[in-house]
């Protein structure tokens, strides 16, 4: 299954809301996860089961979606938000696959 | 406290072999599926396989099959990977990842890396 994610690269300001989309190939219900992940570091789930918050994750970051079409929102960016964002469907094992991901820029 | 702890980073010669180590800690072990992926430089992440540390049990990405090998030993909560016949594409940080719910899929804790360089 191919995720396909938009854009792959976006300039924003702090307090700005953030839009990111991911595309499956087929339909995979709502097994995507999202992840932030900033360089020399682990990545971090923010969102799992599509619009399921990670324990510990703020609420300014949502998910939405089901069947192919799904979005990651930051309602209002924060100065440590600035990372890439990638999306991962959790549907088909063979293999899992991610999104090429999305990097947002301080504007 | 709950982490993943990696093994540091390697060199490799094409043609060769690396074995990545994946410490855990602050959990049960044997609980929780452990992934492996890799990202090369630029590109996205990319899933190579699994292992039920409590069975020994092993699933593998068809691009690897043949080529990686998944093993732990429950005795001191560490999981292993094995890439062999190396060439400048295996070049990556390569990644242990724990399954969020046993078996699911997702991945709720990742450990720190281990950049793989092959190079002649």
């Amino acid at each position: 299954i191919q995720m396909t994610q938009s854009p792959s690269s976006l300039s924003a300001s702090v307090g700005d809301r953030v839009t990111i989309t991911c595309r499956a190939s087929q339909s995979i219900s709502n097994y995507l996860n999202w992840y932030q992940h900033k360089p020399g570091k682990a990545p971090n789930l923010l969102i799992f089961a599509a619009s399921n918050l990670q324990s510990g994750v703020p609420s300014r970051f949502s998910g939405s979606g089901s069947g192919t079409d799904f979005t990651l929102t930051i309602s209002s960016l924060q100065p440590e938000d600035f990372a890439t964002y990638y999306c991962q469907q959790s549907y088909s094992r063979t293999p899992l696959t991610f999104g090429g991901g999305t990097k947002v820029e301080i504007k | 406290q709950v982490q993943l702890v990696q093994s540091g980073a390697e060199v490799k010669k094409p043609g060769a072999s690396v074995k990545v180590s994946c410490k855990a800690s602050g959990y049960v072990f044997t609980g929780n599926y452990l992934h492996w992926v890799r990202q090369a430089p630029g590109q996205g992440p990319e899933w190579m396989g699994w292992i039920n540390p409590k069975s020994g049990g092993t699933s593998y990405a068809q691009k690897f099959q043949g080529r990686v090998t998944l093993t732990r030993d429950t005795s001191i909560s560490t999981a292993y990977m094995q890439l062999s016949r190396l060439t400048s594409d295996d070049t990556a940080v390569y990644y242990c990842a724990r399954d969020k719910s046993g078996a699911d899929d997702t991945f709720d804790m990742w450990g720190q890396g281990t950049m793989v360089t092959v190079s002649s």
